[in-house]
């Protein structure tokens, strides 16, 4: 079936400085990748979608600028936090749609946690 | 506006019975209905999911009813079992493949 490979599964960085998180399909081809955030208890909330070769769309709230998204092959997304505060701590998990007609597969998440 | 109403909130049920989980969506223009299955710590994994030109799936022991009247579909799981403890999301889609997903069951099988 299916996978999505997501690293690291979880990552601990000090206030201000950038964490990158990779988002892979190992084995089919994603034209569409998701990055949702999730809070303790809480469901996930879209944060931006992101189109192979295209720039990323963000939902309404979501800073573009802090939350960087690169979709630069069919299989590898990535998210960056930059410049991240203890408020961005949380789970962040990404998901990778292919060809076929609604086939959303999900990464294991990453636990991020600003210190 | 939450667009995936889900209930209830938490759940408890004896091994072996059925655990019954509702949501209920407001956009006519969904038309994938799936459920997903998270353990502490690891992303959603699918379970089941269906289209709205049927009224029931069945995959093992988890089966979907949907009503288009109603607008509401609800997940069954019967024979519930200890390893079924997990939260469990409903989510909808329509053309633009972005899932909206309800807020969540806890459910809970105590052995």
């Amino acid at each position: 079936g299916a996978v999505v490979s997501q690293h690291p599964s979880w990552v601990i960085c000090k206030s201000g400085t950038s964490v990158k998180i990779e988002c892979r399909s190992l084995d089919f081809q994603a034209t569409t990748m998701f990055w949702y955030r999730q809070f303790p208890k809480q469901s996930l909330m879209l944060m931006a979608t992101s189109n192979e070769g295209s720039k990323a769309t963000y939902e309404q709230g979501v800073e573009k600028d802090k939350f960087l998204i690169n979709h630069a092959s069919l299989t590898l997304s990535t998210l960056t936090v930059t410049s991240a505060h203890p408020e961005d701590s949380s789970f962040y998990i990404c998901s990778a749609a292919g060809t076929s007609n609604y086939g959303y597969t999900f990464g294991s998440g990453t636990r991020l946690t600003v210190v | 506006q939450q667009q995936v109403k889900q209930s209830p909130q938490s759940l408890i049920v004896q091994k072996g019975g059925i655990s019954i989980i509702n949501c209920a969506y407001e956009n006519t223009a969904f038309d994938y209905f799936p459920w997903y299955q998270q353990f502490p710590g690891k992303g959603p994994a699918l379970l089941i999911a269906i289209r709205p030109d049927v009224s029931e799936k069945k995959e093992g022991r988890f089966t979907i009813s949907f009503n288009k009247s109603a607008k509401q579909f609800s997940l069954h799981i019967m024979d519930s079992q200890p390893g079924d403890s997990a939260t469990y999301f409903c989510a909808a889609s329509g053309s633009n493949y972005k899932l909206t997903f309800g807020k969540g069951t806890l459910l809970t099988v105590n052995p």
